[in-house]
Parts: C-alpha cells; sequence; structure tokens
C-alpha cells in the first residue's frame, strides 16, 4: 500500500511565476491536509479538503493561494505569483474517513522562489 | 487558541543516553496529544499518541504521558542511538493538528 505522494519533491520558481504542487493520498484515504513549514518552524495547517469539497482554508492565506481535490486525480495546492516569503517545505497529508487525526504524511516538496 | 511549546534545539547527547523532550500544551479542552518525528529529507511519521489523560503513549523505546495537571507531554527514551537522529515535534489535536516548532535531535557514536 503506497503512502502519501507528493511531487514535485523540489520545486524552484522566479518571483511572479507560477506553482502547483500535487498530491496522491493513500489508497482509501478521502481527507487532505495542507501544511507549510518555514525554515526553523513547525508545521501550520492550510486547508482540509475532501473530494470536490473545501471543508477548512482558515489557515491559507487570503490571496494568490487556493487548493482543489477533484473527483479523479490528486489534490493541488496552487500558488499564483509567488514572491521569495513563499519559499518553504508544503506537505500533504491524508487520513481515512473517521479518523481525521490519524494524518500520514507525504514526503513534501521543497519550493524554492528565486 | 490553542498552542504548543517545546523545547528549543538542537538537543545533543551520545549514545545511549537518556533523552528528554520537554513539551506543553495550551487548550480549552482535553484534546490528544502526538509526538511525530521526521527524519532527514522525509514527512512526518506518527510516533506515538496519548488521546486522554494519564494515558501513555509508546514505540520504538520512545514513550509520553499525558499529564492533564500540568498540560505536559513529555517525550522520553532511556537510552538512544544514532538512529534516532531526527527532528521530533509534539503535537495537539483540536479539530486540527497544531505542531510546536520542533526540536533538533543529534545523537553522537
Amino acid at each position: 500500500n503506497a503512502g502519501v505522494m507528493q511531487n514535485p519533491r523540489h520545486l524552484v520558481r522566479r518571483r511572479g511565476q507560477e506553482a502547483r504542487l500535487r498530491c496522491s493520498p493513500m489508497k482509501g484515504h478521502s481527507h487532505v491536509y495542507w501544511y507549510r513549514q518555514l525554515p526553523e518552524e513547525g508545521l501550520k495547517f492550510m486547508v482540509y479538503l475532501q473530494k470536490e469539497n473545501i471543508i477548512d482554508e482558515s489557515g491559507m492565506p487570503k490571496e494568490r493561494f487556493s487548493a482543489e481535490f477533484p473527483k479523479e486525480g490528486p489534490s493541488i495546492l496552487r500558488i499564483q505569483q509567488v514572491v521569495r516569503g513563499d519559499s518553504a517545505a508544503y506537505f500533504c497529508a491524508s487520513s481515512p474517513p473517521r479518523d481525521s487525526y490519524e494524518q500520514y504524511f507525504g514526503p513534501g516538496t521543497r519550493l524554492t522562489v528565486t | 487558541g490553542d498552542s504548543v511549546t517545546q523545547m528549543e534545539g538542537p538537543v545533543t547527547l551520545s549514545e545511549e543516553a537518556f533523552l528528554t523532550i520537554n513539551c506543553t500544551y495550551t487548550a480549552t479542552g482535553y484534546p490528544s496529544l502526538f509526538w511525530y518525528v521526521q527524519y532527514p529529507g522525509e514527512g512526518l511519521q506518527l510516533l506515538l499518541k496519548a488521546t486522554k489523560a494519564d494515558d501513555k503513549g509508546s514505540n520504538k523505546g520512545f514513550e509520553a504521558t499525558y499529564r492533564k495537571e500540568t498540560t505536559s507531554f513529555h517525550l522520553e527514551k532511556g537510552s538512544v542511538q544514532v538512529s534516532d537522529s531526527a527532528v521530533y515535534f509534539c503535537a495537539l489535536w483540536d479539530d486540527k493538528i497544531i505542531f510546536g516548532k520542533g526540536t533538533r535531535l543529534h545523537i553522537l557514536p
């Protein structure tokens, strides 16, 4: 049973470009969470999604950031017009339907904005 | 709001030393508590958990006890190994996971 998959593992973007981060949850998991980890910081919750629904986006910046989890395919975290402050590691986690605290994390995508 | 505070690192120990990483929390209710471990280049892995007061979570020789009276969940291991070198995160669950800043642990052979 494959774990949570994220790609790419490393992403370099110039200021102003768009970044797309992908997350495939574990088989059987219908809940996806995105977290951001800044250098020397813990993970900060960004958004919680179920298939075709955003359940909680209280941690998402109001502008430039969006997330989706379509019926088919991976969850996507999209950052438009990236700035240097967006440089961070972005982690995705998934959980089975009724155990949201049992989250399984992917290896993360390290975004560097130059 | 809810928060988690853990001791700052890095913590450097010799192999077979005793480990304690302190963690305290602030929450309005009685949240579930966790320790996660992050090995270099990898995502977080759940190390252990406790869901109610006085519960003891344990895994791979690590232990932590949910202390309601001191709002603490300190991580301990009696004899660390070089392979335990990683970053350790204390966290609580209260409708979402809230993480501490992490403690980097270096074990010297």
